[in-house]
């Protein structure tokens, strides 16, 4: 079955830029999405289609796509950010979702 | 904008069933693919399957097949999830999550809203 893989944890300093990456067999020939989930809280979608940004989701937020991984980067991160982040793509029309990784803000 | 709403938190035992419920509100169940996603404590998300009533279109991740069913009902705008032969591995926080039909037939559909997710607790 297809696997997607996040690192764990990433630590950022407030106003520096984080990037977590995500990867997966062709990832780049597929859609691959983020969601930002906090504590007790549902998931809110984040990127889809690689790179595009939903309505009311800031500007530095953003995605890439390429070969065989997805990164989502934060530009000037802030204490609001830190959550949990998830990828997500489709293989074979199943669903497929990243272990997530932790972003915290220190 | 759609906003899901689902049953509440359920305590069952092991071996039993458990269906949970997903009403749409602000936009009618027809026009979206319906999702199920689950969450185990302290786990990461897990896609179980999903359904567009308006096709008619149902697909189950694998490692569910046989022991998850997921239906709709376009009168009341409500979709359900049922898992049966339940163990306590299955203790998560279930989600419902709409997506465009198109997109989820194309492969590139993407969870655009969330319900409030639903507490399943197996315990004997």
């Amino acid at each position: 079955s297809y696997e997607l893989t996040q690192p764990p944890s990433v630590s950022v300093s407030p106003g520096q830029p984080a990037s977590i990456t995500c990867s997966g067999d062709k990832l780049g020939d597929k859609y691959a999405c983020w969601y930002q989930q906090r504590p007790g809280q549902s998931p809110v979608l984040v990127i889809y289609q690689d790179n595009k940004r939903p309505s009311g989701i800031p500007e530095r937020f953003s995605g890439s796509n390429s070969g065989n991984a997805a990164t989502l980067t934060i530009s000037g991160t802030q204490a609001m950010d830190e959550a949990d982040y998830y990828c997500q793509a489709w293989d074979s029309s199943t669903g497929v979702f990243g272990g997530g990784t932790k972003l915290t803000v220190l | 904008q759609v906003q899901l709403v689902q049953s509440g938190a359920e305590v069952k035992k092991p071996g039993s069933s458990v269906k949970v419920s997903c009403k749409t509100s602000g936009g009618t169940i027809s026009s979206y693919a319906i999702s199920w996603v689950r969450q185990a404590p302290g786990q990461g998300l897990e896609w179980m399957g999903g359904i567009i009533p308006i096709l008619g279109m149902l697909n189950y991740a694998q490692r569910f097949q046989g022991r998850v069913t997921i239906t709709a009902d376009e009168s009341t705008s409500t979709a359900y999830m049922e898992l049966s032969s339940l163990r306590s591995e299955d203790t998560a926080v279930y989600y419902c999550a709409t997506s465009t039909p198109e997109d989820y037939v194309s492969g590139s559909g993407t969870f655009d809203y969330w319900g409030q997710g639903t507490l399943v607790t197996v315990s004997s």
